[in-house]
């Protein structure tokens, strides 16, 4: 079963230092995984994209990576801000052969909690 | 501005009662989407659209239906709502084309007592 998973669930940390958030997925055949913020109350926006070929991307203080080998994405933020307190929920997309929309399998999510 | 509009923002709601979310996309996307996150779960997929005229069923269908008339709306219907379906209501859309970003509603928060 294509599954994704996300660690840690919840997260602390002080306001300028750095975190790592961590996504592992089972999902084949792979088409692509994204990184979506989600503040409290709104809905998820899109941070950054990886396809199969891509190692890191930067969004900003955001810098995502993946391992298509381990299927392993980590996201990494720099210099935390307090703005940066949300929900960051790891998305994998399943490639469809067949010319159908891919299918989408979500993360629960790491609640992340920037302190002053 | 474009983007995702749902209403209503947020609904308490008597059990047995019918109740639609409205959900109006203005970026021309093909496909959109009605998920619902609760705590713990995640966001979970009820009813999609591929394109106008078609609907399908996601992960948790039961108890909910939608229709797409035209490119821009999406609603979904709860038919007679029960307390399980307390959550909250997300739409989504996106372009067909395999690496589309979704772009998501604020949600709408619905309360079944």
């Amino acid at each position: 079963k294509n599954q994704v998973e996300q660690s840690p669930q919840s997260l602390i940390i002080l306001e300028g230092k750095n975190c790592t958030l961590q996504c592992n997925y089972t999902v084949s055949p792979f088409s692509n995984l994204r990184w979506y913020k989600q503040d409290t109350g709104r809905g998820p926006v899109s941070l950054t994209i990886m396809t199969f070929s891509e190692n890191t991307k930067s969004n900003g203080r955001y810098t995502a990576t993946l391992d298509a080998d381990t299927k392993q994405s980590s996201l990494h933020i720099t210099a935390s801000q307090l703005s940066d307190s949300a929900s960051y929920i790891c998305v994998v997309s399943e490639r469809n052969y067949g010319g159908a929309t891919n299918k989408l399998i979500f993360g629960t999510g790491t609640l992340l909690a920037v302190q002053p | 501005i474009a983007g995702i509009t749902q209403a209503p923002t947020s609904q308490i709601l008597a059990a047995g009662r019918r109740m639609t979310l409205r959900c109006t996309q203005d970026m021309r996307h093909n496909a959109m989407y009605w998920y619902r996150q609760d705590l713990g779960l995640g966001l979970r997929l009820i009813h999609y659209s591929n394109t106008a005229g078609t609907t399908g069923k996601g992960e948790v269908p039961d108890g909910y239906s939608v229709s797409r008339a035209n490119t821009d709306d999406f609603p979904l219907t709860l038919a007679s709502a029960v307390p399980s379906q307390t959550s909250v209501y997300f739409c989504a859309s996106r372009d067909t084309d395999r690496a589309g970003e979704l772009f998501f509603g604020e949600g709408s928060r619905l309360t079944v007592l």
